[in-house]
């Protein structure tokens, strides 16, 4: 079974500061790796995601993760945070191949003081 | 653009009441999902359908059911609402080898 662990659940950070959320998750195939965003008040949208290539993933709003397979971690970073960039955050996997039931961490809070 | 939508926004109903959520997609998309999600907790994987006709369990499948008749349509059945499935219900829609895109969310109360 496929699981999805989120270190930091609730981060506060000043505006213009570097961001990194960890992500790991445990399966024992190939998977695809998900970011997704859920600004106060609005549905969950996609951020970025990796199925297979440059582990090295840029998504919208500036925002980037990088795949480390031996580490079975999809981190996701932004140099520098902005206020608009309060939501939470969700790293979600699934099996490349099979069914493809999606399985997600359980979020991070994160906070942008102005 | 992919569009998921909800039936409803907010929803109240008694304990004991059979619930049903509906869910409808316009993207053809073969994978539909039902989630909850409920602070400290994350996103849930209630039921998920691969086909027309088809679901499979989740991870908290207990007090649910589920129906595909059409592709478009997913729907989730509480067959006797309880307080502890007060939450909010998000479905989600995907291709087989695509991301999932997600309706605005139900929040249901059971009082």
């Amino acid at each position: 079974a496929q699981s999805v662990s989120q270190h930091n659940h609730h981060v506060i950070l000043s505006e213009a500061a570097s961001l990194e959320l960890g992500c790991n998750y445990s399966y024992g195939g190939t998977v695809n790796l998900f970011w997704y965003v859920q600004y106060p008040g609005q549905h969950l949208q996609l951020l970025l995601k990796y199925f297979s290539g440059d582990p090295l993933v840029k998504g919208i709003k500036g925002f980037e993760a990088e795949f480390i397979k031996s580490k079975f971690s999809f981190n996701l970073r932004k140099p520098s945070v902005q206020w608009s960039d309060t939501a939470e955050y969700f790293c979600a996997v699934n099996a490349a191949r099979g069914y493809q039931k999606v399985t997600f961490g359980i979020g991070t809070k994160l906070q942008v003081i102005p | 653009d992919v569009k998921v939508t909800q039936s409803s926004r907010y929803l109240v109903k008694r304990t004991g009441e059979k619930v049903f959520l509906e869910c409808v997609q316009d993207m053809d998309h073969e994978n539909m999902f039902w989630y909850r999600q409920d602070p400290g907790l994350g996103l849930r994987l209630i039921y998920f359908s691969y086909d027309v006709k088809m679901k499979e369990k989740g991870d908290i499948p207990e007090g649910y059911s589920v129906s595909r008749e059409k592709k478009e349509r997913f729907s989730l059945i509480l067959e006797s609402a309880s307080t502890n499935q007060t939450s909010m219900y998000l479905c989600a829609s995907s291709r087989s080898t695509g991301s999932a895109f997600f309706g605005q969310g139900t929040r249901l109360t059971v009082v």
